[in-house]
């Protein structure tokens, strides 16, 4: 089993949808979970990042996690066409004092205008 | 705002050259990482160095990779003879201390082995 697995899509949807990225895990040991926004041929723009268990909100974006499910999620509301990106979940694990990021697969999002 | 920033931003180079790629972290970070992007597939972790040495290292990280911070403000990966496979968009970050939520990306160097 992967230790982070993210559906790779490409999911399309509708200018003004809200939009529902999703990411599963299965080490526990994990205990930062952010989200990056990748362009073509750019490097990944950090978005969120959450540390317990819950929702966290910034402008149209929502950040949720659940630990017990060891599920997380992201939803973009009134999704733009800029908002057309590749979207890339993350978790740390601290190993030999430092933090290791392990990066799902990502999902690609086209939001048509 | 503070970036990372690496050159080349694009390589091209002949199958058994070594290669430098190079890296200016955030000023005031501590942390600095390479990961490597094959096209279509996912980041994945290469090494990370803290305090002048190499904190962890992925199993891709093998002898041909070297890492090193030459002077106070820039971080460099080597490939010493590269192969086909190494051809990927390579990734330098930064974070700023160890509390594990805020890495910062680079725009990444492209890297074409022919």
């Amino acid at each position: 089993q992967k230790e982070v697995e993210q559906d790779p899509g490409p999911l399309s949807v509708p200018e003004g949808a809200i939009v529902s990225l999703n990411c599963t895990y299965s080490n526990s040991a994990f205990q930062y979970f952010m989200w990056y926004r990748q362009y073509s041929r750019k490097g990944p723009e950090l978005l969120m990042y959450t540390y317990s268990s819950g929702n966290k909100e910034d402008g149209r974006f929502t950040a949720q996690v659940d630990k017990s499910s060891k599920y997380i999620s992201l939803f973009i509301r009134d999704s733009q066409p800029s908002d057309s990106a590749t979207y890339l979940c993350a978790m740390s694990v601290t190993t030999s004092g430092t933090y290791k990021y392990i990066f799902g697969t990502g999902t690609r999002l086209k939001v048509l205008a | 705002e503070p970036e990372v920033t690496q050159t080349p931003s694009h390589q091209v180079t002949q199958m058994g050259q070594e290669v430098i790629l190079r890296c200016v972290p955030i000023s005031n970070h501590l942390y600095f990482y390479w990961y490597r992007q094959i096209l279509g597939q996912k980041v994945e972790f290469l090494v990370s160095f803290y305090n002048n040495e190499i904190s962890e290292k992925s199993e891709i990280f093998d002898d041909q990779f070297s890492v090193e911070r030459p002077d106070g403000s820039n971080f460099t990966l080597k490939i010493r003879s590269t192969k086909l496979e190494d051809s990927a968009m390579y990734f330098c970050a930064s974070s700023g201390d160890s509390s594990g939520n805020t890495i910062y990306f680079g725009e990444g160097s492209w890297l074409t082995v022919v």
